[in-house]
């Protein structure tokens, strides 16, 4: 049972690159979410998704975009990475969000 | 909007005393509460929850008590252990889920 899976650990960027944090998850969960995590800041929402087709936006969308056409499967992708967005970056998912989140071990990402 | 505010830290205490780490939140309805940890290069983990006012969440010694005319959820532990060194972080849920800003615990033999 893998249940949360986050790909890939660790990624460099160079500023204005683009690419794609994947997440699966193996547990039916309805509910996925993208979180990043920086020093004295917790975890802030980007997007999350509360079933196939349906996503919205959190905290901190801009720069991020999401979709999700499988239960499984919810991909966050950077348009055009900045600095700003060096971060450790958390994807977690739920089968009802009041029972709490599985979270996945997490990206580690810099962009210079 | 809905926010989780807990005490700053770090927090340092010797093998064997009393933890509280104080957490309040700010709600527009009846939210879950949960305490996660994480420990060094790891996700989280889920530590305890609760799900409705005067629910009593526990898990590994470690325990909280939802308290809605006070707004917290406050963890406490009777004995600490130096494995117990780790970040919490108090979060809410209603739909999505929103933490606090962590509190680095640091046990110490």
């Amino acid at each position: 049972n893998a249940g949360v899976t986050q790909t890939p650990k660790f990624q460099v960027l160079k500023t204005g690159q683009s690419m794609t944090l994947q997440c699966a998850q193996d547990m039916n969960h309805e509910y996925m979410s993208w979180y990043r995590q920086d020093p004295g800041m917790g975890l802030r929402l980007i997007h999350y998704s509360v079933g196939a087709g349906i996503t919205d936006q959190g905290e901190v969308p801009n720069g991020y975009n999401v979709s999700r056409s499988t239960t499984e499967d919810f991909p966050l992708r950077l348009l055009s990475a900045a600095p700003s967005q060096t971060s450790v970056y958390f994807c977690a998912s739920s089968w009802d969000s009041i029972y709490g989140y599985t979270f996945g071990s997490g990206t580690r990402l810099t962009v210079v | 909007g809905n926010s989780v505010t807990q005490m700053e830290g770090p927090v340092t205490l010797s093998e064997e005393a009393f933890l509280t780490i104080n957490c309040t939140y700010t709600a527009t309805g009846y939210p879950s509460l949960f305490w996660y940890v994480q420990y060094p290069g790891e996700g989280l983990q889920l530590l305890l929850k609760a799900t409705k006012a005067d629910d009593k969440g526990s898990n590994k010694g470690f325990e909280a008590t939802y308290r809605k005319e006070t707004t917290s959820f406050h963890l406490e532990k009777g004995s600490v252990q130096v494995s117990d060194s780790a970040v919490y972080f108090c979060a809410l849920s209603e739909g999505d889920m929103r933490f606090g800003a962590g509190t680095r615990l640091t046990v110490k033999p």
